[in-house]
């Protein structure tokens, strides 16, 4: 069974601060997404990634495959109280396999 | 164009009743999951429809969970009879297709219940 693993668990920060976000496979991810959710929601994907070292980038959010598509990071700059939410990193095979989340706090 | 609905939002209720979930996902999205959320931690797959027709069900608890989605349209989540580590929040989700690399799943606004 694959284990996704993310850190760190939780991630308290202030407003305009930058974090990184990890996310670590025990096996070769199929493809992987990443997800956000705030309070109260779903989850909302932001983005998909296939290829090993792929790098995407959502406005303030940057996205990194591992070349041996066993990891995968997420690194926000400036982070804004927007942000707040968990994010979920999961495995996209033909069922989405979460891993552990972070939760993520940015203060005012 | 609306998201996935759910209804109820909360529910609570004493161990050993029964509770259901409903789910009505986007129109057109042939494909249909149930989620269960614990507290802080990633969704778990419960069960996956096809339309009508149940694909995967491995990660259902027969013994006390069932689903249905007679028209392959909205689908009903029930548990009978609940448990205190049922406590947790059910989401449904709704794709366009059946899973693989680019198919994005949209997940509602979940159940929060709480079994007492």
């Amino acid at each position: 069974t694959q284990l996704l693993e993310q850190s760190p668990q939780f991630l308290s920060i202030q407003e305009g601060e930058n974090l990184t976000v990890y996310c670590n496979s025990s096996s070769v991810f199929s493809s992987l997404q990443w997800y956000r959710q705030e309070p109260g929601e779903g989850p909302v994907l932001l983005v998909t990634v296939v290829t090993g070292g792929e790098v995407k980038k959502l406005k303030r959010l940057t996205f990194q495959f591992g070349d041996a598509r066993k990891d995968s990071s997420l690194h926000i700059t400036a982070a804004q109280p927007g942000d707040t939410g968990l994010y979920l990193c999961a495995d996209n095979t033909d069922k989405l396999i979460f891993g552990t989340g972070t939760r993520l706090q940015v203060f005012p | 164009e609306a998201g996935v609905v759910q209804s109820p939002r909360y529910k609570i209720i004493e161990k050993k009743q029964p509770v259901a979930f409903w789910c009505n996902p986007i129109s057109g999205h042939n494909t249909l999951y149930w989620y269960l959320q614990n507290l802080g931690q990633g969704p778990e797959l419960l069960i996956r429809y096809e339309n009508e027709e149940a694909v995967d069900d491995s990660q259902l608890p027969k013994d006390r969970f069932s689903a249905e989605r007679l028209k392959g349209v909205d689908s009903t989540l029930k548990i009978q009879p609940a448990e205190l580590g049922d406590s947790a929040v059910y989401l449904c989700a709704s794709s366009p297709g059946p899973g693989g690399p680019y198919n994005e799943q949209f997940f509602g606004p979940g159940t929060r219940l709480t079994v007492l």
